[in-house]
């Protein structure tokens, strides 16, 4: 989607942090989304922030949220090699019936 | 609840033959989607139903046809399936705050 964009490839040691950006131009976001996809699988759905939040942590994941630079990242604490997989950030506009997804940044965890 | 469900999960067709992929969902959501997933370039909106008995195209809806069958059925059906269709497709269905997706439907065109 143009207008959700993420880096490709990530690449982290087991038991690193992991941080995934994405940046997204529309100012009249209401929810921000992060999904995982592991190969072959669906698109599962990890966590969602609301606009007016910063910050929402989930156990090992922490989203934050800078609406002035238009900023979304996902934070996975202690990396695992389950956590291999491809993470899309997607947006939800206020008058768009459907979310628009990034293209995915893909996570390789290095054992 | 089975969520999201899909059938088939893979399918081979040949350039000009026709087939509908199914979908159906157990939420009691009203809103439903037809994604392609092809690499590198996300996923792709193809169509969209709002409620039962609407439908509108979305981002890619050249080549496809869909049909809202019930609240709970959302189709996706190629006429004269093009190789330009190989893609992995992707139905979801949405509540207020959350967008649940099936496990995808592997298409060849060969």
């Amino acid at each position: 989607g143009e207008d959700v964009e993420q880096s490709l490839f990530l690449s982290v040691r087991e038991g690193d942090s992991s941080v995934i950006n994405c940046t997204y131009t529309d100012s009249s976001s209401t929810y921000l989304y992060w999904y995982k996809q592991e190969p072959g699988a669906g698109l599962q759905l990890l966590t969602y922030i609301f606009s007016n939040m910063d910050m929402k942590q989930d156990q090992r994941l922490t989203v934050l949220l800078n609406k002035k630079d238009k900023h979304l990242s996902l934070r996975i604490a202690d990396t695992q090699t389950g956590d291999s997989a491809i993470y899309f950030c997607a947006e939800s506009i206020t008058g768009r019936r459907a979310l628009t997804f990034g293209s995915g940044t893909r996570l390789q965890v290095q054992p | 609840n089975a969520g999201v469900t899909q059938t088939p999960k893979f399918q081979v067709l040949k350039t000009g033959q026709s087939m509908t992929l199914q979908c159906a969902q157990d939420m009691n959501h009203n809103s439903m989607y037809w994604y392609r997933q092809d690499p590198g370039m996300g996923l792709r909106l193809i169509y969209y139903s709002a409620s039962e008995g609407t439908t509108d195209k979305g981002e890619v809806p050249n080549g496809y046809n869909v049909s809202r069958l019930n609240k709970r059925e959302f189709s996706l059906r190629l006429e004269s399936a093009a190789p330009s269709q190989t893609s992995v497709y992707f139905c979801a269905s949405r509540s207020p705050y959350e967008q649940y997706f099936g496990p995808g439907t592997r298409l060849t065109v060969t």
